[in-house]
């Protein structure tokens, strides 16, 4: 059980270049997220994912756009980067049920490692 | 319009000692709050929430207080260890009804325990 993976690890770009980042998630969960983290900024997020097929934009969503075509993935992609977006990018994953074992709600989400990317 | 404010950017405290991480939110829709820890170089792993019929909840070293009249969390952590030195991220969310859950994020408080 991997529970979130995110691929790639770290990458750099020139502007004006594209790139997906991609999320998966081994839990069966319906709900997941995209955020940004930047110094000084907190956890913000750009797009998110209530199942397979449909996607609501965020808090940050211009210059980005996502897909959810399989349940368990979830792909972020810069159609053409700028240095405003250099950042470190995580995904988290949810489950949509009422209730959870021990009483934690399902807004719980579990994060993976996260993206560091450098727009250069 | 930040909704969840973490004031307290950096906070150090002795092993051994309790650490106290602070949280105040504006939105009185909330209805659930979780803590976060994020170590460098890693995502976050939830540490522990509350709910707002609750005004505590413990788990081992840690505890948090909800105080609602005053729209403000805490987290206690109760003794120290230089293993809980990370970045704590407080979150809060509100069921507004609809199938999509939310968390709003604070920015985040750098807890150093020294040895």
């Amino acid at each position: 059980n991997a529970g979130v993976t995110q691929t790639p690890k770290f990458r750099v770009l020139k502007t004006g270049q594209s790139m997906t980042l991609l999320c998966a998630q081994d839990m069966n969960h319906e709900y997941m997220y995209w955020y940004r983290q930047d110094p000084g900024m907190g956890l913000r997020l750009i797009h998110y994912s209530v199942g397979e097929g449909t996607t609501a934009k965020g808090e940050v969503p211009d210059g980005y756009n996502v897909s959810r075509l399989k349940k368990q993935n979830f792909l972020l992609g810069l159609e053409s980067a700028a240095p405003s977006q250099t950042s470190v990018y995580f995904c988290a994953s949810s489950y949509a049920g009422w209730r959870l074992a021990g009483g934690r709600r399902q807004e719980t989400q579990y994060f993976g490692p996260g993206t560091r990317l450098l727009v250069l | 319009d930040q909704q969840v404010k973490q004031n307290s950017p950096s906070l150090s405290v002795q092993e051994g000692r309790i650490s106290i991480l602070n949280c105040d939110y504006t939105n009185s829709m909330f209805d659930y709050f979780l803590w976060y820890k994020k170590y460098p170089a890693e995502g976050p792993t939830f540490l522990i929430s509350i709910s707002s019929i609750k005004d505590k909840n413990e788990d081992g070293r840690f505890t948090v207080f909800l105080n609602k009249s005053a729209k403000h969390l805490s987290l206690h952590i109760v003794p120290s260890q230089p293993g809980d030195s990370a970045v704590y991220f407080c979150a809060a969310s509100f069921n507004s009804g609809g199938s999509n859950y939310k968390l709003t994020f604070g920015k985040g408080t750098l807890l150093t325990v020294n040895p």
